[in-house]
Order: structure tokens, then sequence, then C-alpha cells
């Protein structure tokens, strides 16, 4: 069983709906949680992440931690086309510069116009 | 530029040939780290470097070799290639104290025909 399991979608939905993305995890260890966005023929780059349990919010993405149950989520509103990507969850137990990350195999998303 | 580079951007190699992939960092992190990109797999990390001269196995070292006689430089070297060894290939490095620190390369798409 992998450490962090990611639906891999794909999901397509329509321009202006609610996407929610989602990640469970078996490491209690895990205390610093990420989602990473990444384009096509692209590194992934930082989307947000979020300390041990709660809510996060930056602008229409919104990301939840619950460790008690082992699952993070992130949410978009008002998905636009410019969010068509795969997003990534990772996980991390530590915050210094040696961390390693934990990756889901990432949600490729699609907005359509 | 500043920022993390990789190169080359994609490589196709035969089974059985050494081929290595560059990656270079201008902000003089101390951390490197080398991952690869499956489809089904997310992000695996093969090895990573705390300093020059310092390096460690990751989840999936065998069949790579890896080096860091400059701060600046990560190379990844495939001894033999190998058809499972098809992959993208990212670089990433981190900044010491926060989560927004650690930042990927765009990547090495490597092919072994």
């Amino acid at each position: 069983q992998k450490e962090v399991e990611q639906d891999p979608g794909p999901l397509s939905v329509p321009e202006g709906a609610i996407v929610s993305l989602n990640c469970t995890y078996s490491n209690s260890a895990f205390q610093y949680f990420m989602w990473y966005r990444q384009y096509s023929r692209k590194g992934p780059e930082l989307l947000m992440y979020t300390y041990s349990s709660g809510n996060k919010e930056d602008g229409r993405f919104t990301a939840q931690v619950d460790k008690s149950s082992k699952y993070i989520s992130l949410f978009i509103r008002d998905s636009q086309p410019s969010d068509s990507a795969t997003y990534l969850c990772a996980m991390t137990a530590t915050s210094g510069s040696a961390r390693q990350l934990t990756f889901g195999s990432g949600t490729q998303l699609t907005v359509l116009p | 530029d500043a920022g993390i580079t990789q190169s080359p951007r994609y490589k196709i190699t035969e089974t059985g040939r050494q081929v290595t992939l560059m990656c270079h960092q201008t902000w003089s992190h101390s951390y490197m780290f080398w991952y690869r990109q499956d489809l089904g797999h997310g992000l695996r990390l093969i090895y990573y470097s705390a300093a020059a001269d310092i390096t460690d196995k990751g989840e999936v070292p065998d069949g790579y070799v890896v080096s860091r006689s400059k701060t600046e430089n990560f190379p990844l070297t495939l001894e033999s290639a190998t058809r499972s060894q098809t992959s993208v290939y990212f670089c990433a490095s981190s900044e010491s104290t926060t989560i927004e620190g650690y930042t990927f390369g765009s990547g090495t798409r490597l092919t072994v025909v």
C-alpha cells in the first residue's frame, strides 16, 4: 500500500464549477501538507501548504487537512480553464531543508470553457 | 538567470548506454534532490544531497549514481540504462527555513529504447 493515495482522475469540469481534489495517507508523522500544480511539460509548482490540521484559504483555493482521518483536500472555486493541470498532493514530516516529500500520484484536471 | 535548470530537456538513449542528466541551481541551496515521475506513481525520490560531497539514497536508487563536487551542480548518471528507467526526471533544491523554498526544475524526459 502506498503511503499517499490520490485518485488519478482524469477529472473534467465546466468553467465555474467547484473542484474537490483529495488525498489519503497512512503515515502519522506527516505534519506538512502541500499541493503542487503541474502544467504539461513543466515541473511542479507549490500552490499552497498547510501545517497540521485545519483550513487555509488563498483566493479561489482552499486546503483542508483532517489528521484524525488522514485525509486532505484542495477545493477550487470558480474554476477557470487556466486551472487545467495535474494537481499533486505532497507531505513531509519536517520543515527543515532535509525534508523529503512523499507525493500522491496526481489528479489530472481539465476545466472546459 | 537565477533558478534551477536541467539539461537536456529531452534525451533518447539505447539500452545499456551510460547517460548523465544535469542539474544546476543558482541559489546556493544546500539540499538538492532527484525525483522520477511515472504514470500512477507520482514523484519518487531517487537520491538527495545535503551538501557538496554528501549524498544519500532515496526510495528508488538502484541503477543510478550521483555526485556533488560543487554546491550548485547535482548530476544524475544512469550507468547502464534500462527501459524501466524511461521516465521524466526532476531535480529540486531546498532552502533551509521555508516550505516555499523547495523548487523544482522543468524536468528531463528520458526515453530508453
